[in-house]
């Protein structure tokens, strides 16, 4: 147990349509990733929360994308209009602010069709 | 840029074999470096890190790496292999803030 619960674990969607994932760590007081993982390749970092504050955002999240962690404590990822080259595992992590070690969640797997 | 490269993606090794898997990072100032596990249908998990100190960093399960400044490298190594580290295995390095991870290694281990 990696104290980080994602929901849902599977999403699939209808191009166009909007879609948001949860990611619940364990503690309110630590910082928390998104990585989007396609095959056969490793987790691309999206972005990243310090407790509240979103400090910083990768090229790869577009307009459509959008991630919020209100009160410091579980985040979500909401992604508008999605697309098929959205489908991927998206990736939730966390760490404690005294370390770099990430403990990752199980993922939500998203399959735009 | 950060980067990490792995240089192996598929390896398939009988049991009781030796094991290195090759990765090489680029960045600039100090980084801190991960090799992540991940067997099938589960999360991914850390097997070691280095942050500074010792050079040859021991992890879980037998595995170790070693930090060669001079190479940009923090190859992953297992005297002996088991059927049971059968699983996708990712070097990733932080530079500032962000973590970059590679693509991978999917190794397979004959019994």
């Amino acid at each position: 147990d990696t104290g980080v619960s994602q929901n849902p674990r599977h999403k699939i969607t209808k191009r166009g349509q909007n879609v948001t994932f949860r990611c619940d760590p364990i503690s309110e007081h630590n910082r928390l990733y998104w990585y989007r993982q396609t095959l056969g390749q490793g987790p691309e970092f999206l972005t990243y929360f310090q407790n509240e504050a979103q400090l910083e955002k990768s090229r790869l999240l577009s307009d459509r994308f959008s991630a919020e962690r209100p009160k410091g404590s579980f985040s979500t990822l909401e992604i508008q209009r999605t697309e098929q080259g959205d489908s991927a595992m998206y990736l939730c992590a966390w760490t404690r602010q005294d370390s770099y070690e990430q403990y990752f969640g199980p993922g939500t797997r998203l399959t735009v069709t | 840029a950060q980067s990490v490269s792995q240089h192996n993606h598929h390896v398939i090794l009988s049991e009781a074999a030796s094991l290195e898997l090759g990765c090489n990072y680029s960045y600039g100032g100090t980084v801190n470096l991960f090799w992540y596990v991940q067997y099938p249908g589960q999360h991914l998990q850390l097997l070691l890190k280095y942050f500074s100190g010792d050079p040859l960093v021991k992890g879980i399960k037998g595995f170790e790496a070693e930090f060669i400044k001079s190479k940009f490298s923090f190859n992953l190594r297992k005297p002996s292999v088991q059927w049971s580290d059968t699983a996708e295995y990712f070097c990733a390095a932080r530079g500032y803030q962000k973590v970059t991870f590679g693509i991978g290694t999917k190794l397979q281990v004959i019994p």
